[in-house]
């Protein structure tokens, strides 16, 4: 089983919708979360990140964990064209051994919000 | 302004020619580490090092070199590359171990292999 899986997508949605994007991870240890941006040919930049079960909203993004499930969320709410560009999820590890402060990515989410 | 810089941005190289390419970051960052991103594949880190002279593999290590003889410095060392290297590459930091550290990324080089 992969550490953090994402669905692929495409996800396709139309300007002032909301966008959901999902995340799953395997260790039951993991202590952070982040939500990353990556338009094409540029390099990752961060927009969340979430350390505790519940809601963290940041202007139009809200990040959702729930640590029992296993499960972290990003909504981005009034979608804008500006907001295509694929979406990473990462999780850090709990501390041990070999796998100590490594942060593991998710293949990505293409979001593509069409006007 | 705080970044991570890396040199070149663009290279394209024959096999067998040994290339660096340069990663520095002027945070005073303890951590930093080499991902590669692969269409399908999402970004697999290549090395990482946790402070001066201490490094270890990742995810996908083999045909890659890496040293950490300065805190700023970490470059990625391809002895003798192979087309299977060709792929975008992101060097990153973050302040320390610490869950709650933001990793930074540079702007990314993207290597072709002929």
């Amino acid at each position: 089983q992969k550490e953090v899986e994402q669905n692929s997508g495409p996800l396709s949605v139309p300007e002032g919708a909301i966008a959901s994007l999902n995340c799953t991870y395997s260790d039951r240890g993991s202590q952070s979360f982040f939500w990353y941006r990556q338009y094409s040919g540029k390099s990752p930049e961060l927009i969340m990140s979430i350390y505790s079960n519940g809601d963290k909203e940041d202007g139009r993004f809200t990040a959702q964990l729930n640590k029992a499930s296993q499960y972290v969320s990003l909504l981005i709410r009034d979608s804008q064209p500006s907001d295509s560009a694929t979406y990473l999820c990462a999780v850090r590890r709990s501390d041990r051994g070999s796998t100590l402060g490594r942060l593991y990515f998710g293949r990505g989410t293409q979001l593509t919000v069409w006007p | 302004e705080a970044q991570v810089t890396q040199n070149p941005r663009y290279l394209i190289t024959v096999t067998g020619k040994k290339l660096t390419v340069t990663c520095s970051q002027n945070m005073n960052h303890e951590y930093m580490s080499w991902y590669r991103q692969d269409p399908g594949l999402g970004l697999r880190q290549i090395y990482y090092s946790m402070n001066v002279e201490v490094t270890d593999k990742g995810d996908v290590p083999e045909g890659y070199k890496v040293s950490r003889k300065e805190k700023r410095n970490f470059p990625l060392i391809l002895e003798s590359p192979s087309p299977n290297q060709t792929s975008l590459y992101f060097c990153a930091s973050r302040l320390n171990l610490l869950a709650k550290n933001i990793q930074y990324f540079g702007a990314g080089t993207r290597l072709s292999v002929l």
